[in-house]
């Protein structure tokens, strides 16, 4: 079984500030990792995934994230943060041969001005 | 390509009636699921399909029943509404059953239950 715990679910940044949206996750097999980003009124986008290859994982809009096997964790960064980068972020987790994905609480990312 | 388009966009609804969402995608995929969206819950699988005619439960299917008669669509029905199901409804679909692959995401449909 998997899951996801998502810490802090609202965030606030300076526009130019460093992102960090932390995801952690449990899983009995070896787990493929999800990042998705809503935007108002919008269904979910995929930022980037972790499939097993390599562990630093760069997606869309300058977004990255780290999985950390030891820490079970698979937190989301951008060194700058954009006005355009206030949405909802979500992470999810998935076994290699599962085919569903079970999704963390959702993390409300705030870009100040 | 359109992508995962659903229908209706808004919708409310009186305690009892019925009614059903309809799911369309035009990307061939194999996996197609239904989510709902409730705030600080994050997405709950509802049901899923792993292909025409087949459907499964998800984590919370009670209330709800679906069909995948097409490949393209994946319907969702509520018989009786009761207003724990006023929420966001959100369908997918992935191309198939590994999780490299991802899941497409639908604009979703607002639900209201009075």
């Amino acid at each position: 079984a998997q899951s996801v715990t998502q810490l802090g679910s609202h965030v606030s940044v300076s526009e130019g500030a460093l992102v960090l949206l932390r995801c952690n996750y449990s899983s009995s097999v070896p787990p493929y990792l999800f990042w998705y980003v809503q935007y108002p009124n919008q269904g979910l986008q995929l930022l980037l995934k972790y499939t097993s290859a390599a562990t630093l994982v760069k997606g869309i809009n300058g977004f990255e994230a780290e999985f950390k096997k030891s820490e079970t964790s698979f937190h989301l960064t951008k060194p700058s943060a954009h006005m355009s980068d206030a949405a909802e972020y979500f992470c999810a987790v998935s076994g290699e041969y599962g085919n569903k994905l079970v999704f963390g609480a959702g993390t409300i990312l705030r870009v100040k001005s | 390509n359109a992508g995962v388009t659903q229908t209706p966009k808004f919708r409310v609804l009186k305690t009892g009636q019925s009614m059903t969402l309809l799911c369309a995608q035009d990307m061939n995929h194999e996996y197609m699921y239904w989510y709902r969206q409730d705030p600080g819950m994050g997405l709950r699988l509802i049901h899923y399909s792993v292909g025409e005619g087949t459907t499964a439960k998800g984590e919370v299917p009670d209330g709800y029943n679906v069909s995948r008669l097409k490949k393209q669509n994946f319907l969702l029905g509520l018989e009786s509404a009761a207003p724990s199901q006023t929420s966001v409804y959100f369908c997918a679909s992935s191309y198939e059953q590994r999780a490299l692959w991802e899941q497409f995401f639908g604009p979703g449909t607002r639900l209201t239950v009075l």
